[in-house]
């Protein structure tokens, strides 16, 4: 149980184009899906939290006019990078917390996003 | 905010030995400390977590400490195995259900 996929699993896109990630719960209802972004050898960091048919709350240094995100179910949140240049190339993880385990985040396998 | 630092950052030992990672964190309200296992471009996988209720908790060759009062944590791997390389981070629980995350720990067991 507590499985969390996402799509694309990798995408090479042109600089100034936008590209979308998704982000789903498969077996259960994800109250809250959180976006991290990690660069090669650092850890994970946040970039937004989101509630369903809620606006996303950014992390301070995170713009949301770039990083569009959208929890438009409970099963579904999707971010949208706009415009993106080679320094968006990162690898960008998606997480969900279901009501059954409040704290535990099931994370997604990831996306790696290559901008050229 | 919460500061979250893990040391250290590369850990090598020999198939057999222990290792141990440390973790120290900023907010006494912290409740929930899980430590999570990445092996490369995959996901972050849980591999065992407390809650500030408890002192220590085991999971066969793995466990975690807890020192509410220093606010810090640590987790301990016996008999290591060349399949325990990967990076571990510790991260910490706060306000907002969000999760800090330490910045990793690359351990590399030699056969």
């Amino acid at each position: 149980g507590a499985v969390v996929s996402q799509h694309p699993s990798w995408v090479i896109c042109k600089s100034g184009t936008s590209v979308k990630i998704e982000c789903r719960s498969l077996d259960f209802q994800a109250t809250t899906m959180f976006w991290y972004r990690q660069f090669p050898k650092q850890s994970l960091m946040l970039m937004a939290t989101s509630n369903e048919g809620s606006k996303a709350t950014y992390e301070q240094g995170v713009e949301k006019d770039k990083f569009l995100i959208n929890h438009a179910s409970l099963t579904l949140s999707t971010l949208t990078v706009t415009s993106a240049h080679p320094e968006d190339s990162s690898f960008y993880i998606c997480s969900a917390t279901g009501t059954e385990k409040p704290y535990e985040q099931y994370f997604g396998p990831g996306t790696r996003l290559t901008v050229t | 905010g919460e500061n979250v630092e893990q040391h250290p950052s590369t850990l090598s030992v020999q198939e057999g030995d222990s290792a141990v990672i440390k973790c120290t964190y900023s907010d006494s309200a912290s409740n929930y400390f899980p430590w999570y296992k990445q092996e490369l471009g995959k996901r972050p996988q849980l591999i065992i977590d407390i809650r500030s209720n408890v002192g220590e908790k085991k999971d066969q060759r793995i466990a975690v400490t807890l020192n509410k009062t220093a606010k810090h944590f640590s987790l301990h791997i016996t008999e290591t195995q060349p399949e325990d390389s990967a990076v571990y981070f510790c991260a910490v629980h706060n306000a907002g259900n969000m999760l800090t995350f330490g910045g990793g720990t690359r351990l590399m067991v030699k056969p």
